[in-house]
């Protein structure tokens, strides 16, 4: 059964950077067809599209977040990791990471994610 | 930023069905399959339908989908109390380098 679990600070500043990592298990990050997205949720409202890392290593990001968003994979760890930079009031959400088993996205595993607020 | 609609809510009386649309484009529902969530209060979203009408393993049958051009539906019948939730429709989409967008989403109550 694969598990995901989100990991990182649950306040960050106003014009810094968001870090967010993501452990999978029961699954590995780097094989099968896979791919690994990062999606959030502001409070009381709808859920966004990130992006996402294919298991080969290549990105795709969300076009009114690309300038800020870098995904990046560590195989050795089999986790993902999220970095949103320049990050406002309008980046608090819960931050879900999820997978993939194909390119129209059907996220069939997430985790329970966590809630990042921005503020000073 | 969503480019699919879905009404606001939806109700009814346990048994009964409820049905949910969503509308898109040409660029995403109109050339790509359509993905359904379920959120349960507090809780992370769940697929319930893939691919348009495909169920995974474990959704009961009482829950299904359907696409027409550019808009698409999901259906549950016999409706239960613990289909209490939100619902979100998502499909990819094709324009700029390609983006995964999310309906509005749909607040379903059980009177």
């Amino acid at each position: 059964q694969v598990q995901l679990q989100e990991s990182g600070p649950g306040l960050v500043k106003p014009s810094e950077t968001l870090s967010l990592t993501c452990t999978v298990s029961g699954g590995s990050v780097s094989s099968g067809s896979y791919y690994w997205s990062w999606i959030r949720q502001p409070p009381g409202k709808g859920l966004e599209w990130i992006g996402y890392i294919y298991y080969s290593g290549s990105t795709n990001y969300n076009p009114s977040l690309k300038s800020r968003v870098t995904i990046s994979v560590d195989t050795s760890k089999n986790q993902f990791s999220l970095k949103l930079s320049s990050v406002t009031a309008a980046d608090t959400a819960v931050y879900y990471c999820a997978r993939a088993k194909a390119v129209t996205m059907p996220h069939d595993y997430w985790g329970q994610g966590t809630l990042v607020t921005v503020s000073s | 930023q969503s480019v699919l609609t879905q009404p606001p809510s939806a109700s009814g009386t346990p048994g009964q069905r409820v049905t949910i649309s969503c509308s898109g484009s040409s660029s995403n529902i109109g050339s790509n399959t359509v993905n359904w969530y379920q959120q349960l209060p507090g809780t992370a979203p769940k697929l319930l339908i893939y691919s348009n009408n495909q169920r995974p393993s474990g959704v009961p049958d009482r829950f299904s989908g359907s696409k027409s051009g550019t808009s698409a539906s999901l259906a549950i019948s016999g409706l239960q109390s613990e289909d209490e939730a939100d619902y979100y429709c998502a499909a990819w989409d094709d324009s700029l380098n390609g983006l995964y967008v999310f309906g509005t989403g749909t607040k379903v109550t059980v009177l």
